[in-house]
């Protein structure tokens, strides 16, 4: 079956540092890999994705590679901000292999320090 | 355009008590999901619909029902709430073909006593 694994956390930075939270995944068929963020007291929005090998998904200073040599799909941003503290998810949809239910990982919380 | 709304936000029942919990997405969605947010255990799929008039069972479908009577409007069930279903509860939708991003709702926070 499918399966995502993100490291777990919190990871605590302090503002304008550099952020790598891991995310490697399991599937069958060629999924499409994404990142959810969740904010305090809100459900989950999509921060970015990509839907195919070598495709890299981008917004608001977030990048993110679909490698799947390494089966992998890493979160990147070169300076964080306190705004960015929330919990973020790693997910993978594999519509085209014929799964109705996108894999989530398990969060990882992201605390950013003035 | 409200995208997906789930009501009510916040509700506190007594252990036996039934609800439902009502999602509604204006996005012509056809596929529907209900899930569980507990403190270190993730997202957990409960129910799932592909269509209206079709519901399936996700990960932890017991002691919840669910219904989609109509294409914009999911329902989630509890018949008799119990302690261990204290959680914040979301919906989601998703559109079929290749677009898989899913759209969720605000939450809705239940505490059983």
């Amino acid at each position: 079956g499918n399966s995502v694994t993100q490291m777990e956390g919190p990871v605590t930075l302090s503002e304008e540092a550099f952020l790598t939270i891991n995310c490697t995944y399991t599937a069958t068929g060629y999924p499409s890999l994404f990142w959810y963020v969740q904010y305090p007291g809100e459900g989950l929005q999509l921060l970015l994705k990509a839907t195919k090998a070598d495709d890299k998904g981008s917004n608001k200073g977030f990048e993110a590679t679909y490698r799947k040599e390494t089966t992998s799909f890493h979160l990147e941003k070169g300076s964080v901000q306190v705004s960015d503290s929330a919990v973020y998810f790693c997910a993978l949809s594999d519509r085209a292999g014929g799964s109705y239910i996108p894999t989530f990982g398990r969060g990882t919380s992201l605390i950013v320090h003035p | 355009n409200a995208g997906v709304t789930q009501t009510p936000k916040f509700r506190v029942l007594k252990t036996g008590q039934s609800m439902t919990l009502l999602c509604a997405q204006d996005m012509n969605h056809e596929y529907m999901y209900w899930y569980r947010q507990d403190p270190g255990m993730g997202l957990r799929l409960i129910h799932y619909s592909v269509g209206e008039g079709t519901t399936a069972k996700g990960e932890v479908p017991d002691g919840y029902n669910v219904s989609r009577l109509k294409k914009q409007n999911f329902l989630l069930g509890l018949e008799s709430a119990a302690p261990s279903q204290t959680s914040v509860y979301f919906c989601a939708s998703t559109a079929p073909g290749p677009e898989e991003t899913q759209y969720f709702g605000p939450g809705t926070r239940l505490l059983v006593l």
